[in-house]
């Protein structure tokens, strides 16, 4: 197993533009969660998988977000109509549970502009 | 509100110097993580700590649960620890809440 994979790495796109991204959990792993990060701050939560069901979504994730884990194992995280303010990395993780740690992805990072 | 504060925001030390990093945080947690981002965004996680302390090589985490506070040691600092590192925690739930990082600088 190679770890938590996210593509694309980087992703520039006009504003007004839709962007999907890709993360690949470690294929043992049942919960999967999405963070963002911009410039200088630590990570935001914005949601989580346990398999394929949705259990929190943050406030951060407004209408123009959706997040979907269709059969428990890879997911996917969609921004419509992008923002400037939605600039930032995105990162996954994923886990066994809580008390066994997470395994983060390497990000992608997006630029609109 | 569940916090958690991290100091310093940034750190600039010669090599070999002994490094400390502090993380405090607002409610009782189940878990701290101390992790590790280099440039381009990646991120590794160092330990993870309910109670004492832990050590892997050259890094040393301590947690007080009754003060509500962590420290991550570098003994022996090399240019290579350049990098942020981020205190997060678990609130009692299965997401992560994140300090803001201290952005190490190892000179040699």
């Amino acid at each position: 197993d190679t770890g938590v994979s996210q593509n694309p790495r980087h992703k520039i796109t006009k504003r007004g533009q839709n962007v999907t991204f890709r993360c690949d959990p470690i294929s043992e792993h049942n919960r999967l969660y999405w963070y963002r990060q911009t410039l200088g701050q630590g990570p935001e939560f914005l949601t989580y998988f346990q398999n394929e069901a949705q259990l929190e979504k943050s406030r951060l994730l407004s209408d123009r977000f959706s997040a979907e884990r269709p059969k428990g194992s890879f997911s996917t995280l969609e921004i419509q109509r992008t923002e400037q303010g939605d600039s930032a990395m995105y990162l996954c993780a994923s886990s066994l549970a809580s008390q066994y740690g997470y395994t983060f992805g390497s990000g992608t990072r997006l630029t609109v502009v | 509100k569940n916090e958690v504060e991290q100091s310093p925001q940034n750190l600039t030390a010669q090599e070999g110097e002994f490094i400390t990093i502090n993380c405090s945080y607002s409610v009782g947690i189940s878990a701290l993580h101390w992790l590790q981002q280099h440039p381009g965004g990646g991120i590794v996680s160092l330990f993870m700590l309910s109670s004492g302390k832990k050590k892997h090589g050259r890094l040393i985490a301590t947690i007080n649960i009754q003060e509500k506070h962590s420290s991550l040691h570098i003994t022996a600092s090399h240019p290579r620890d350049s990098a942020v590192y981020i205190c997060a925690v678990n609130f009692g739930n299965e997401k992560l809440t994140f300090g803001t990082g201290t952005r190490l600088t190892i000179i040699p």
